[in-house]
Parts: structure tokens; sequence; C-alpha cells
């Protein structure tokens, strides 16, 4: 069974407009972490937002954040007003247990921004 | 300068040749690492490495051999490669800690013909 899982392949947001990229999760581990990246047309993946398991608030970095929902395993990216440099593949992945070598990667969000 | 740097940034090769990719850092991390990413796939993991001495296998390490050379330089090798390895490969490096991410280099794309 896929651990982590990313619905929509692609999406179209406008400038200056939020968009909400999901992800689900499976894990039976109590322990676990989700990140974030960004992967931009020219390849390199960025590191953009962490949730841990036992984190009380939803993570936040400036315009992103977290809507971290624990028990319908959920932990869907928010990006707040949208730019055309978000314009990228975004990728969710899930660390188990105390296990940091070993992330299980979504298959990414293709994010488009128009202006 | 970047972090993690990798070589080279592509490659196109033949069926059958010995391709080595190379992976470099100046995060003084301990752990590195060796992706692949394949078109809706997202990234596997080939090869990690928790030090020098310590090698061990990932996902999908058929194919692949690495060599942790020292502490900051970690390559991969296709010994005799395969239009199937055709990919993005990605290097990356982390301190340990399970709340740190892995931060990763710019990748290679390779082709094999």
């Amino acid at each position: 069974a896929q651990k982590i899982t990313q619905t929509q392949p692609g999406m179209f947001v406008q400038e200056k407009e939020a968009v909400t990229l999901d992800c689900t999760y499976d894990t039976s581990d109590p322990s676990y972490g989700l990140f974030w990246y960004k992967q931009p047309s020219s390849g390199e993946m960025i590191f953009l937002i962490y949730q841990g398991s036992y984190d009380q608030q939803n993570a936040t970095e400036g315009r992103y954040s977290l809507n971290f929902q624990k028990a319908r395993k959920s932990a869907n990216l928010v990006i707040s007003a949208s730019q055309l440099g978000d314009s990228a593949m975004y990728f969710c992945a899930m660390r188990e247990g105390y296990n940091d070598y070993k992330l299980s990667f979504g298959a990414g969000t293709t994010v488009t921004v128009r202006a | 300068d970047a972090d993690v740097t990798q070589t080279p940034r592509n490659r196109i090769t033949k069926t059958g040749k010995r391709i080595m990719l190379e992976c470099s850092q100046t995060k003084g991390h301990d752990r590195m690492y060796w992706y692949r990413q394949d078109p809706g796939l997202g990234l596997r993991l080939i090869y990690y490495s928790f030090d020098v001495k310590d090698i061990n296998k990932g996902e999908i390490s058929d194919g692949y051999s690495v060599s942790r050379q020292a502490q900051a330089k970690f390559s991969l090798s296709l010994e005799s490669a395969i239009p199937n390895q055709t990919a993005l490969y990605f290097c990356a490096t982390s301190v340990g800690r399970v709340n740190q991410p892995q931060h990763f280099g710019d990748g290679t794309r390779l082709s094999i013909l």
C-alpha cells in the first residue's frame, strides 16, 4: 500500500490566491514526521516545512502552512498569496518512527500559478 | 556555493557502460543518501550511509553500488548501465535528527541509450 498519497497530479492557481495541496499518509507508528519539498523546473529539491506527529500546533513557515489533521491522516500544504515563482512540483514525504534516514515520498503535485 | 554538489549535472551514455555519479557536501553532515526520481513515482532510496564505514541498501539497490570515500563524499556507480536506469538522481545529506530535513543536491539527469 502507498504510504503517501497525493491525489492531485496538477493544479492551476491565480496569482495572489491561496492553494491547498493534499497529502494523506498511512502508518501505524505513533511517531512520524511529515515533510514538504518543492521542485522547480530546474530540478532541485527545496525543503519547505516539517510537521511532527506529536507537535501540538500546525507548522508554519512564511507563506507555507501545514493543515495537519491527525485523525484523518492528512497533512495538506497551504500556500498563501501565490506567486509566479511558486510554480513547481510539490512532494509530501513521511518519516516513520525514529528512522530519519527513511523517507517515503508521494508522487507529487504540479502547481502552475497564472498571472 | 551549493552545500551539496553533484557531478555531473547531465550525462548521456550507452547501455553497458560503467557510470559514476559523485556527490560532495560542505554541510558537515554524517548521513548521506542516493535517490532516483521517476515520473509519477516520487523519489526512491537507492543507498544510504551513516558514516564512512556504514553503508546500507535502500529500496531499489539492485544494479547500483556506492562508495563513501570520506565523510563529505559519496559516489554512486552503475556497473553496467541499462535504459531503465534513465532517471533523475539525487544525493542528499542529513544530521540524523528526526525533525530535521534531508538536504538535496541539484540532481543529475542520466539518460542511457
